[in-house]
């Protein structure tokens, strides 16, 4: 069974920085894409981030650009958010996702429970 | 403002077809493919639809997902209460070089 498990979310202050890890099995991880994603209280999906299977294409949303990198691990099967200087408005529930396919430019086919990330003083 | 453009709200009664739209641009729904997520309050999404028209197993068949130029579109037949949920369109934009959502469809189930 494939499965994804975020770890590493809590209360961060304003400029602070959290790390996000997200724990993969039941699939061939270094054969497939994988990405973040957020949703706000309340809102819809937001897009954060993506690497491709071996790690030479990363892709960031405006949002975070600059201030976020995705990484991964394919030999502990780990995908990782490294989040800095962070902002009120990073508060969401953060998923971590599974391509459909090896590149960044497929979907996302199976997603984590989610983790959640509150930016608060 | 969602790059990829839904209707905040559909409904049907039971039994009914509805169908959500998705509007896009030539650098995401037309040259990419097109994803579909079902989403229930306090849970993660979950895939309906990939690559624009092909179902995952155990999703059933009451639900296709359709593609034409700039736009998509899920349709449910055979509407049933337990479909009450939040749909999302996605798709990779090659402009922008990330995954696009639409802002999502709440669907009531009457």
């Amino acid at each position: 069974e494939v499965q994804l498990v975020e770890s590493g979310g809590g209360l961060v202050q304003p400029g602070r920085s959290l790390r996000l890890s997200c724990a993969a099995s039941g699939f061939i991880f270094d054969d497939f894409a994988m990405h973040w994603v957020r949703q706000a209280p309340g809102k819809g999906l937001e897009w954060v981030a993506s690497v491709n299977w071996n790690s030479v294409s990363l892709n960031y949303a405006d949002s975070v650009k600059g201030r976020f990198t995705i990484s991964r691990d394919n030999n502990k099967n780990f995908l990782y958010l490294q989040m800095n200087s962070l902002r009120g408005e990073d508060t969401a529930l953060y998923y971590c996702a599974k391509a459909d396919g090896i590149g960044t430019g497929y979907g996302l086919d199976v997603w984590g429970q989610g983790i959640t990330v509150t930016v608060s003083s | 403002q969602s790059v990829l453009t839904q209707p905040p709200s559909a409904s049907g009664t039971p039994g009914q077809r509805v169908t959500i739209s998705c509007s896009g641009s030539n650098s995401n729904i037309e040259t990419n493919y097109v994803y579909w997520y079902q989403q229930f309050p306090g849970t993660a999404p979950k895939v309906l639809v990939y690559r624009s028209n092909h179902r995952p197993s155990g999703v059933p068949e009451r639900f296709s997902g359709s593609k034409s130029g700039t736009s998509a579109s899920l349709a449910i037949s055979g509407l049933r209460s337990e479909d009450e949920a939040d749909y999302y369109c996605a798709a990779w934009d090659d402009s922008l070089s990330g995954f696009v959502f639409g802002g999502g469809t709440k669907l009531t189930v009457l």
